[in-house]
């Protein structure tokens, strides 16, 4: 199962409060998950990404969580900006072969000041 | 460094007109992709290069064609356009060891076929 669950759709989050988003994957072949941020009218750019071998991973505001027994992953960002307002999309490839990415279909953030 | 460009950044088509995407990169990079962003959809990948001369499909190829014959350029073709087409498309590119930076998207090419 080639999919990413991406979960939610939407998400309204207060200004310098915590922004949850949740990606579930079938495929245990999987060994790369990047996250990644698309502001209206620009292309997706890499936020963070981890490796199945860790189970946590830090950039500033920007935390991934990994669990690889529930095959899922998140993507957390702290005392959230109106400047993280994007849309944010998971995603998930498999070896250096070719390097694609299953992505999400997206979550739309929007922090409220 | 002008990184992933793609043009035109808008197109409109008539039913059955083609046309081509180019995808232009300058960073050396091997592998080559297009996708089309539709919403509630996310990206899905149409074809794409793992170097000079090699083409592959993805999940979504049907009524698109790719060539790369320079390692640089990656385009996409439409060849008899369809109202189902109508989407963003965007070309990314990546090392081969996808590490760190991960793919470099385009801007964008904004298609609508009426």
């Amino acid at each position: 199962q080639q999919q990413v669950k991406q979960s939610p759709q939407s998400l309204i989050v207060q200004k310098g409060g915590i922004s949850i988003i949740n990606c579930a994957y079938e495929n245990t072949a999987f060994d790369y998950f990047p996250w990644y941020q698309q502001f209206p009218g620009k292309g997706p750019a890499l936020l963070i990404a981890i490796r199945p071998d860790v189970s946590e991973k830090k950039e500033g505001r920007f935390t991934i969580s990994f669990n690889k027994s529930a095959k899922q992953f998140s993507l957390h960002i702290m005392d959230s900006q109106p400047g993280d307002s994007a849309t944010y999309f998971c995603a998930a490839s498999m070896g250096s072969a070719t390097n694609k990415l299953i992505f999400g279909t997206g979550t739309l953030l929007a922090v409220q000041p | 460094n002008a990184g992933v460009t793609q043009t035109p950044k808008f197109r409109v088509l008539k039913t059955g007109q083609s046309m081509t995407l180019l995808c232009a990169q300058d960073m050396n990079h091997e592998y080559m992709y297009w996708y089309r962003q539709d919403p509630g959809m996310g990206l899905r990948l149409i074809h794409y290069s793992v170097g000079e001369g090699t083409t592959a499909k993805g999940e979504v190829p049907d009524g698109y064609n790719v060539s790369r014959l320079k390692k640089q350029n990656f385009l996409l073709g439409l060849e008899s356009a369809a109202p189902s087409q109508t989407s963003v498309y965007f070309c990314a590119s990546s090392l081969r060891l996808q590490g760190t930076y991960g793919y470099t998207f385009g801007s964008g090419t904004r298609l609508t076929v009426v």
